[in-house]
């Protein structure tokens, strides 16, 4: 089964929109972590947010958050108000287990703001 | 200036000849690994290492190998490579947290084509 599911191939967004990019995750392990990534079309991974299985809040960095929905598996990623620099490639990943050595990652969103 | 440093950004080589990719941060990470991106697939991971002598074999293995012989440096090693592995490559490290949060830092990406 695949440990990080992103749904959505691609998706459009109107400049200053709010939008939510999906992701579902599979693991037994009590701990571990998730993460997603931005990855501009020059083809580096930026980190933007983490959220720790046992965390009670939900993440939020600037215009990032992240919507965690332990029963559902989910951890969406909200962006608000998009701007043009937002277009990219998303990714959703996981750090399973307490040894912190494997990482998995989704299938990437790619995300396309338009003016 | 903190970072992860991959050599060669591009190659292209043929079917056979061995060939090294080199990764080193300047950060003291305990942790590195190393990634492929297909298009499709996200990143997959290859191997990692927790700490100097210690890898260990991610989703796909196959055909690499990697070595540990200093903190800062984690080549991939590629001792025949084949067509199918033709790709993106990324090295990433990061500490390792006792909360969990180990933020990886990623290197710009090598992509390399084997004919």
């Amino acid at each position: 089964a695949q440990k990080i599911t992103q749904t959505q191939p691609g998706m459009f967004v109107q400049e200053k929109e709010a939008v939510t990019l999906d992701c579902t995750y599979d693991t037994s392990d009590p701990s571990y972590g998730l993460f997603w990534y931005k990855q501009p079309s020059s083809g580096e991974m930026i980190f933007l947010i983490y959220q720790g299985s046992y965390d009670q809040q939900n993440a939020t960095e600037g215009r990032y958050s992240l919507n965690f929905q332990k029963a559902r598996k989910s951890a969406n990623l909200v962006i608000s108000a998009s701007q043009l620099g937002d277009s990219a490639m998303y990714f959703c990943a996981m750090r399973e287990g307490y040894n912190f050595n494997k990482f998995y990652f989704g299938s990437g969103t790619k995300l396309n703001v338009k003016p | 200036e903190a970072q992860v440093t991959q050599n060669p950004r591009y190659l292209i080589t043929v079917t056979g000849k061995k060939l090294t990719v080199t990764c080193s941060q300047n950060m003291n990470h305990e942790y590195m690994s190393w990634y492929r991106q297909d298009p499709g697939l996200g990143l997959r991971q290859i191997y990692y290492s927790m700490n100097v002598e210690v890898t260990d074999k991610g989703d796909v293995p196959e055909g690499y190998k990697v070595s540990r012989k200093e903190k800062r440096n984690f080549p991939l090693i590629l001792e025949s490579p084949s067509p199918n592995q033709t790709s993106l490559y990324f090295c990433a490290s990061s500490q390792i947290r006792g909360t969990g949060a180990n933020v990886l830092t990623f290197g710009a990406g090598s992509r390399l084509t084997v004919l």
